[in-house]
């Protein structure tokens, strides 16, 4: 079976700041991992995916993630917050032979001015 | 290229009526999957469609849930009776093909059971 954990339900950080978002997964097979991002009353949006090429993986809006295969983890980092990030953030994991989708429970962002 | 639609945007109903939903996706994506949001919680999934067989139903609580996708492209899922437990936004999205391809997602339905 395939799993993300999303460490942290709520995030709250200063405009201008750093991001961290965790995530963890488990999975048997080589997964692929996606981080989307879905703000209020809006549809979710993919912001950047690793699909087993460069670990290091670029998305929009200023948004990266480093998949760490030791330690199972596809954290999401920003070097700057905008008040436009405000939103939830969502990490999914999809097996490679099954082409799955499963969400971890999400990660709300909070930016102060 | 149009996006994945959904009908209706809305829908408020009785406990123990019924709903159905309707999804249309992207042309020439063969997965099609159907997730359940609660408020607060991470989309949940319901089925996974590859064409018009299903790969995975195992969270689809079969006693009152039922999907299709006839014919590999429009997916209907239907609630029959609802519950007030099944308040929560219906998602379908749709993926052209393995894992190296991101899925597309429809705006949702917003369900509310009274």
């Amino acid at each position: 079976a395939q799993s993300v954990t999303q460490l942290d339900s709520h995030v709250s950080v200063s405009e201008g700041t750093p991001v961290l978002l965790r995530c963890n997964y488990s999975s048997s097979y080589s997964p692929s991992l996606f981080w989307y991002v879905q703000h209020p009353n809006k549809g979710l949006q993919l912001l950047l995916k690793y699909t087993s090429a460069a670990t290091l993986v670029k998305g929009i809006n200023g948004f990266e993630a480093e998949f760490k295969k030791s330690e199972t983890s596809f954290h999401l980092t920003k070097p700057s917050a905008h008040m436009s990030d405000a939103a939830e953030y969502f990490c999914v994991v999809s097996r490679y032979n099954n082409n799955d989708m499963r969400f971890g429970a999400g990660t709300r962002l909070t930016v102060k001015p | 290229e149009a996006g994945v639609a959904q009908s209706p945007r809305y829908k408020i109903i009785e406990k123990r009526q019924s709903v159905a939903f309707w999804c249309n996706p992207i042309s020439g994506h063969a997965t099609l999957y159907w997730y359940q949001q609660i408020l607060g919680q991470g989309p949940k999934l319901l089925i996974q469609f590859q064409n018009n067989g299903v790969v995975d139903d195992s969270q689809l609580p079969k006693d009152r849930f039922s999907a299709e996708r006839l014919k590999g492209v429009d997916s209907t899922l239907k609630i029959q009776p609802a519950k007030l437990e099944d308040s929560a936004v219906y998602l379908c999205a749709s993926r052209r093909g393995r894992t190296n391809t991101e899925a597309f997602f429809g705006q949702g339905t917003r369900l509310t059971v009274v």
